[in-house]
């Protein structure tokens, strides 16, 4: 059975700061998927990681993917407020349609 | 603004009621798919339709019923729901066959409350 594991579960984090988050799952997995929910909102996919050593940036954040590890990392940088949210990574197997959520990683950025 | 449309965005039902959960999606996918979100559990996978059928149900009681008529419409049929399913139901579709471009995109859910 496929698990993934988010942690930290919560963040509390000052702005201009930077910290990690960690996905691990628990079975091979060739696709990964990091999303955003802001309060009362839906889920914006934010990175698409296909292969190992997979790296992605979109501004302060970056993702990337250790596949022999089964382990993906969502490292913010220089935090703004604007980045609180709820972070989910998600995981699925090619050629499946079972796409698997983490726990989340709910993130505060405070002044 | 979403490809993935769900109504109604809000429902108050009874725990004797009969309603139900509309999804629609205008990307060409041909997966769709209902979770569930509570306030105190990771998001859960409830089923899974694949150019319209079921490959997936995790174990959902059989109060919550999905209807798939065709690759762009899901529906989740609702009866004598309890209190425990008040949650955020969340439709997603996705093309899992692609190489690239298989992210799943989601609609804005339905607030569900069961009293």
């Amino acid at each position: 059975e496929l698990k993934v594991e988010q942690n930290p579960l919560f963040l509390s984090m000052q702005e201009g700061k930077n910290y990690t988050i960690y996905c691990n799952y628990s079975t091979t997995s060739d696709r990964l998927y990091w999303y955003r929910q802001d309060p009362g909102k839906s889920l914006e996919s934010l990175f698409v990681l296909l292969s190992n050593g997979a790296v992605k940036q979109e501004g302060r954040l970056m993702a990337s993917l250790d596949t022999k590890a089964r382990l993906s990392t969502l490292h913010i940088t220089a935090a703004v407020h604007d980045l609180s949210a709820t972070y989910f990574c998600a995981v699925d197997r090619a050629g499946t349609d079972k796409l698997i959520f983490g726990t989340g990683t709910r993130l505060q950025v405070f002044p | 603004e979403t490809g993935v449309t769900q109504t109604p965005r809000h429902l108050v039902m009874g725990m004797t009621n009969k309603k139900s959960l509309k999804c629609e999606q205008h990307l060409g996918h041909n997966a769709m798919y209902w979770y569930k979100q509570s306030a105190k559990k990771p998001l859960e996978l409830m089923f899974v339709y694949n150019f319209k059928e079921q490959t997936e149900n995790n174990s959902v009681p059989s109060r919550f019923s999905p209807e798939c008529p065709n690759s762009s419409h899901l529906f989740l049929h609702l009866h004598t729901l309890q209190p425990e399913d008040s949650a955020l139901y969340l439709c997603a579709s996705s093309h899992p066959g692609q190489v690239l471009n298989t992210e799943a995109f989601f609609g804005q859910g339905t607030r569900l409350t069961v009293v």
